[in-house]
């Protein structure tokens, strides 16, 4: 069965960079058809979703977030990560790693972590 | 638009049928998938390419798509389904890649 478990530090300071990795297990993180992403939930509020990446490395990034946004995959260690620059306030949530199908028309989150809270606060 | 808009809060009575929408664009040309959250939990998926249940989802959780509409019905719904839920699809746009609704809270009386 298909798990997926972020791990980062659970509180980061105003202007640094937000760290996070997500440790695939019961399945390759290669298989095709599949993209390894991203979601955030600000306290008492919606799911947002911050950035995609395929296992070849190609990357899709909310457009609100591309200019703070890399993330990288390392297939070896079935293994991918997150890294949000110049943090502030807003950026305090509950952070998921998900797996994406992607399929012509249909797009869906199929597994998803159980969530890592981030709090940007100094 | 890359929106998908959904009802805030939809309320139901023990064991009878909810219907929650979600309206957007993109529905038109791709399927909406559904989510239920339970509070301090990740999201579940329960419905994708429109009406296609995960294993272990019950029978009483039921999607359909007409336009711009997307819509899960609880058709009998429990105590245990009262969450947040939330559609999401790929985006027509092309501004996004992929795009959530802003959640619906069931509540079950």
């Amino acid at each position: 069965q298909l798990q997926l478990q972020e791990s980062g530090p659970g509180l980061v300071k105003p202007s640094e960079t937000l760290s996070l990795a997500c440790t695939v297990s019961g399945d390759s993180i290669s298989r095709s058809g599949y993209y390894w992403g991203w979601v955030r939930q600000p306290p008492g509020k919606g799911l947002e979703w911050i950035g995609v990446i395929f296992n070849s490395g190609g990357t899709y990034y909310n457009p609100s977030l591309k200019s703070r946004v890399t993330m990288s995959v390392d297939t070896s260690i079935n293994h991918f990560s997150l890294k949000l620059t110049s943090v502030t306030a807003a950026d305090t949530a509950v952070y998921f790693c998900a797996r994406l199908t992607a399929v012509t028309t249909s797009y869906h989150f199929d597994s998803w972590g159980q969530g890592t809270l981030v709090t940007v606060s100094s | 638009s890359s929106e998908l808009t959904q009802d805030p809060a939809v309320s139901v009575a023990l064991g009878q049928t909810v219907r929650i929408t979600c309206r957007g664009d993109s529905l038109r040309s791709y399927y909406a998938s559904w989510y239920q959250q339970k509070p301090g939990q990740a999201p579940v998926l329960v419905i994708y390419d429109k009406n296609k249940r995960p294993s272990g989802i019950p029978d009483r959780f039921s999607g359909s798509s007409s336009g711009n509409t997307a819509s899960l019905t609880i058709t009998g719904a429990q105590a245990e389904d009262e969450a947040d839920y939330y559609c999401n699809s790929r985006d027509s746009s092309g501004y996004h890649l992929t795009v959530f609704g802003g959640g619906t809270k069931l509540t079950v009386l």
